[in-house]
């Protein structure tokens, strides 16, 4: 399979538990977009990243909320902390850059339940 | 003010009729706009870009007004499949809309 793929599919934590998210992009797409989405909303950007470099990380997003791309490839989003309003789908995405018409693929999302 | 909004519908019709979503933009630099697709716990799909002269894509139309900083997306003699919920992106960074859904009755 050689689209965007996402580790674990579900994830239930107890409030308070540290939490991380894998994301293995296109192999040849240079940006990686994370995503959170809840019921009846569309996908709230959370970060994005070209290659290793996070180019910007969404106001909304507190500090308990980190994503790293070592290495340009993979990428990794934790939540430290987890709160009960965490509860969501996290969506990562990837495209390659090509001036301004940039196709994205998604990957079928971490749900993620804070109990 | 959201960077993209749109109206959340739903959007009932029947098959056969044509229906436009519109969706407003803040951000008066923004120089990519897509349309996706999401279907119920799906993952979004892209269904269209938006070019500054428009362009259509067989029964669906997309147009940009950058003037008024606006995307619409028409689609024509709607079928059953094509209900599902209408997501407007703008910018480099995709920024989504909050989404139109649409539901189309025999």
């Amino acid at each position: 399979d050689t689209g965007v793929s996402q580790d674990p599919r579900h994830k239930i934590t107890k409030r308070g538990q540290n939490v991380t998210f894998r994301c293995d992009p296109i192999s040849e797409h240079n940006r990686l977009y994370w995503y959170r989405q809840t019921l009846g909303q569309g996908p709230e950007f959370l970060t994005y990243f070209q290659n290793e470099a996070q180019l910007e990380k969404s106001r909304l997003l507190s500090d308990r909320f980190s994503a790293e791309r070592p290495k340009g490839s993979f990428s990794t989003l934790e939540i430290q902390r987890t709160e009960q309003g965490d509860s969501a789908m996290y969506l990562c995405a990837s495209s390659s850059r090509q001036g301004t018409d940039t196709e994205a693929f998604f990957g079928q999302g971490t749900r993620l339940t804070v109990v | 003010r959201k960077e993209v909004e749109q109206d959340p519908g739903p959007f009932n019709v029947p098959e056969g009729a044509t229906v436009a979503f519109n969706c407003t933009y803040s951000n008066s630099a923004s120089q990519s706009f897509f349309w996706y697709r999401q279907d119920c716990r799906k993952e979004p799909k892209l269904l269209m870009s938006v070019y500054s002269s428009g362009n259509e894509d067989g029964r669906f139309t997309a147009q940009l007004n950058r003037a008024s900083q606006y995307i619409s997306l028409l689609i024509r003699d709607s079928k059953l499949s094509d209900s599902a919920t209408y997501l407007c992106v703008v910018t480099d960074k995709l920024i989504f809309g909050t989404g139109t859904r649409l539901q189309v009755f025999p």
